[in-house]
């Protein structure tokens, strides 16, 4: 059965610090793996998807990583702004209907 | 992206009754909906697996006649919480994933539902 875990549970960061969360799952037979954000009290907000085949995917200032073999992706933030506070989540996705796997998630605080 | 929505996005009721929430996809065809509870500071927890025309697919430990599921057409799933108690009280959250020739599995989710039962 799929395990997803993030580390850190909880980060705090002066603003304009570039930052890395990271995410390990047990099984690497995944299909793609999402980064989401969640702010309070709200849904989830798609970032970045990474395909089983690719390493990488960019958007702004997130970059997402995934390495299948080691079982980790990261998700880089560059330059954070006090708007990126949120909590951040991954989940990973096997084939087919199968349902998504999250992780607990990051509780983002960067601080002005 | 694709849309999801959620309706109601908010709902107090008493014990006892029956709360339904409707999770629509706005933009594409959903063959497959997924329905998770949220607590405070916890991740999402899957609750069922919802197919347009069949019947929910439950998670363990998810009573199935007090959290029925309807998934009546390729844009609409419905949640219906039945004789809700305090314990039920909780965010709701769908997701939804396009059906056809889609190559990424990736799924859309709503605004969630914070159901407060009194």
């Amino acid at each position: 059965k799929q395990e997803v875990t993030q580390i850190p549970a909880a980060l705090s960061v002066p603003e304009g610090e570039n930052l890395v969360l990271n995410c390990s799952f047990t099984d690497s037979a995944i299909y793609n793996l999402q980064w989401f954000r969640q702010d309070p009290g709200k849904g989830l907000t798609s970032l970045l998807l990474i395909q089983s085949s690719q390493r990488e995917q960019t958007s702004g200032r997130l970059n997402a990583s995934l390495d299948k073999s080691s079982g980790r992706s990261t998700l880089y933030i560059a330059a954070s702004q006090p708007g990126d506070s949120a909590t951040y989540l991954c989940a990973s996705s096997g084939s087919g209907n199968t349902p998504l796997v999250f992780g607990k998630g990051t509780r983002l605080s960067v601080i002005a | 992206g694709a849309v999801v929505s959620q309706h109601p996005s908010r709902v107090i009721c008493k014990s006892g009754t029956s709360v339904k929430i409707e999770c629509r996809s706005l933009d594409f065809q959903a063959t497959t909906m997924f329905w998770y509870r949220q607590f405070p500071k916890q991740s999402l927890m899957l609750m069922a697996t919802s197919n347009e025309g069949s019947k929910a697919t439950y998670e363990q430990g998810v009573e199935k006649d007090k959290f029925l599921i309807n998934h009546a057409s390729l844009t609409l799933s419905t949640l219906t919480v039945t004789s809700a108690h305090p314990e039920d009280s909780s965010f709701y959250i769908c997701s939804a994933r396009p059906g056809g020739a889609s190559h990424l599995n990736e799924q859309f989710f709503g605004p969630g539902t914070r159901l407060t039962v009194l």
